[in-house]
């Protein structure tokens, strides 16, 4: 039973080209995220929702959007992607914003 | 804003050896920290927590000790064992929800 769980786990895709990863939850939380990890393994928090509320929008280029149509679900559509987005993206969810995230497997974005 | 650095990139250990991993912060207003652990392949998956009203919190083989006056945290794990090799990142958190994540260390045990 996967807690957090995030397809694909893999997406290879060109410039230019647009895309989507899914985020589901199956623990009740109410508070589910976007991070980004880039190959240095550096974690920046992307977007944050709250009760399907957009709580936190990191400076994040327009060619992002989430998506959180109830809330166990936060989806992540990029727009005409380019080299730079290729990075491990990855869900999380918490109870609140103030206690532990859990997280996805990550998705793995090469942009070619 | 509110800045998270780790003092070493990577720590090497003998298993059985304890080791400590530091991280220091910027915003005085932080009051939450997290530790989480990172294995190859998977997602950062939750060690151990402590509030700012607190300044030690111990585990199983792991403790987390916060230095507010400082703004500095350490997460130290007693008989280092191989399946703690990882990455280990302090994430450091407002109360208005916004974590920031440290660089992260490599953490390496020798058998």
């Amino acid at each position: 039973d996967t807690a957090v769980s995030q397809t694909p786990k893999y997406l290879v895709t060109q410039m230019g080209n647009d895309k989507s990863i899914k985020c589901e939850q199956n623990l009740g939380h109410d508070t589910m995220y976007w991070y980004k990890q880039d190959s240095k393994k550096f974690l920046k928090i992307m977007f944050s929702y709250n009760n399907k509320e957009l709580i936190i929008n990191e400076t994040v280029p327009n060619r992002f959007s989430p998506k959180s149509p109830d809330k166990a679900h936060l989806n992540l559509h990029i727009n005409s992607l380019e080299l730079g987005d290729s990075a491990v993206y990855f869900c999380a969810s918490s109870q609140a914003v103030s206690t532990e995230a859990f997280f996805g497997q990550g998705t793995r974005l090469t942009v070619v | 804003g509110e800045s998270v650095g780790l003092h070493l990139p990577t720590l090497s250990v003998q298993e059985g050896d304890n080791s400590i991993i530091n991280c220091a912060y910027s915003n005085s207003a932080s009051d939450y920290f997290i530790w989480y652990k990172q294995e190859s392949g998977k997602g950062p998956q939750f060690i151990i927590d402590i509030r700012s009203n607190m300044d030690k919190r111990q585990g199983q083989r792991v403790t987390v000790l916060l230095n507010k006056t400082v703004k500095h945290l350490s997460l130290q794990i007693a008989a280092t064992q191989p399946g703690d090799s990882a990455v280990y990142f302090c994430a450091v958190r407002t109360n208005a929800g916004k974590s920031t994540f440290g660089d992260g260390t490599t953490l390496t045990v020798k058998p």
